[in-house]
């Protein structure tokens, strides 16, 4: 089946530092990749995405690129800022199957300190 | 323009309770599903419809029922809770692999 992978947190940054945060996946086919965002009390909301291999997805000074020789899709921001602290979720779907269903990594916590 | 919605946000059951968790979604979407969200374990797929009158089983159903009369609605059944059911639920509408997420809801069952 479907997996996807991504760093554990939780990441403590200070504020306009650059954050990495890694995601690998395994699919069976060609997955669309997605990076979700969950601020506090919140729902998830989609940040970016990517549907096909060296795909560029960006929102919000966030950055993505779908590598299909490395089956990767990592999340970067050149300089963060306290109001980007969140948890962040790697996902894949398969466009053409029924149900669009989403297979979600473990989410990452970042915390921005001023 | 209101999304997804989902209530309650809160909610604390006894073992044993029964409860339906409330989803409805106005842009018309024809993919609907539900999700729980434990630490260090993402999101699970529980149900999910592809469809009115179309519903099937995602990767952690045991304990949950599902239906789908309409469009809208997406409700969430929880026949009889057991503590391993405290969590918090999402609700998502789905197209063209994009999802919209409602607020959640945070279930204790005590």
């Amino acid at each position: 089946g479907n997996s996807v992978t991504q760093m554990e947190g939780p990441v403590t940054l200070s504020e306009e530092a650059f954050l990495t945060i890694n995601c690998t996946y395994t699919a069976t086919g060609y997955p669309s990749l997605f990076w979700y965002v969950q601020y506090p009390g919140e729902g998830l909301q989609l940040l970016l995405k990517a549907t096909k291999a060296d795909d560029k997805g960006s929102n919000k000074g966030f950055e993505a690129t779908y590598r299909k020789e490395t089956t990767s899709f990592h999340l970067e921001k050149g300089s963060v800022q306290v109001s980007d602290s969140a948890v962040y979720f790697c996902a894949l779907t398969m466009i053409k199957a029924a149900g669009n269903k989403l297979t979600f990594g473990g989410g990452t916590r970042v915390l921005v300190k001023p | 323009n209101a999304g997804v919605t989902q209530t309650p946000k809160f909610q604390v059951l006894k073992t044993g309770q029964s409860m339906t968790l409330q989803c409805a979604q106005d842009m018309n979407h024809e993919y609907m599903s539900w999700y729980r969200q434990d630490p260090g374990m993402g999101l699970r797929l529980i149900h999910y419809s592809v469809g009115a009158g179309i519903t099937d089983q995602g990767e952690v159903p045991n304990g949950y029922n599902v239906s789908r009369s309409t469009t809208e609605d997406f409700p969430l059944r929880l026949l009889s809770a057991a503590p391993s059911q405290t969590s918090v639920y999402f609700c998502a509408s789905t197209r063209q692999g994009l999802a919209f997420f409602g607020q959640g809801t945070r279930l204790t069952v005590v």
